[in-house]
């Protein structure tokens, strides 16, 4: 069974950050693209960043570029976000989301529970 | 990139057919056939419904179809049932190589 479980999630202070990280079961993590889609409370879905299966190419929201890197670790079937100069409107739940196949095609056939950021003073 | 426009909400009868609209543009919708379709239960993860335009994955219900006209995809909920009130969401690959979500659609079911 395919299982996605994020965490890392809390309060921050405008202008810190936070590590987020998403651990794979249940299928050949490192066959994958993964990517981090957000939602903030009472909003529509946002993506974030998608990273290629050998994790050597990334792709990131204007929103977060510069800000967040996407990585990850195949060897432990792990994949993370570095969430840097934290702003109120990065606000959300934060999910990992696994696709039928391919990369960027939207095709999220797994997302894990989720994992809320607030960033707040 | 600004998100795909979808109507805010959309109503309909048990039993009857609802459909909803996905408008974007030749840089996304219209250029690709990658678009998905995905429902969201309050509290919950998204549930991918549709994917590449018209496919649906294993498990999902056939009352759930998918197509495209020029810029603008449809997703089409027949025989409309209770379980299907929720909040439903586009998305699509750009030309940017980006993926752009829907602005939403909130289904209820009389």
């Amino acid at each position: 069974e395919v299982q996605l479980l994020e965490s890392g999630g809390g309060l921050v202070q405008p202008g810190g950050s936070l590590r987020l990280s998403c651990a794979a079961s249940g299928f050949t993590f490192s066959r994958y693209a993964m990517s981090w889609v957000r939602q903030a409370p009472g909003e529509g879905l946002e993506w974030v960043s998608t990273i290629t299966d050998s994790g050597g190419t990334t792709y990131n929201a204007d929103s977060v570029k510069g800000r967040f890197t996407i990585s990850r670790d195949n060897s432990k079937n792990a994949l993370y976000l570095q969430m840097n100069s934290l702003r109120a409107e990065d606000t959300a739940v934060y999910y990992c989301a696994k696709p039928v196949v391919g990369i960027l095609r939207g095709n999220f056939d797994y997302w894990g529970r989720g994992t809320l950021v607030t960033v707040s003073s | 990139q600004s998100a795909l426009t979808q109507p805010a909400s959309v109503s309909g009868s048990p039993g009857q057919s609802i459909t909803i609209s996905c408008t974007g543009t030749s840089s996304d919708v219209g250029g690709y056939n990658y678009v998905s379709w995905f429902q969201q239960h309050p509290g919950k993860a998204p549930q991918l419904m549709v994917y590449e335009v018209s496919n649906r994955p294993s498990g999902v219900s056939n009352r759930f179809s998918g197509s495209k006209s020029d810029n603008t995809a449809s997703l089409t909920i027949s025989g409309l049932q209770a379980e299907d009130e929720a909040d439903y969401y586009c998305s699509s690959f750009t030309s940017s190589t980006t993926l752009v979500f829907g602005t939403g659609t909130k289904v209820s079911v009389l």
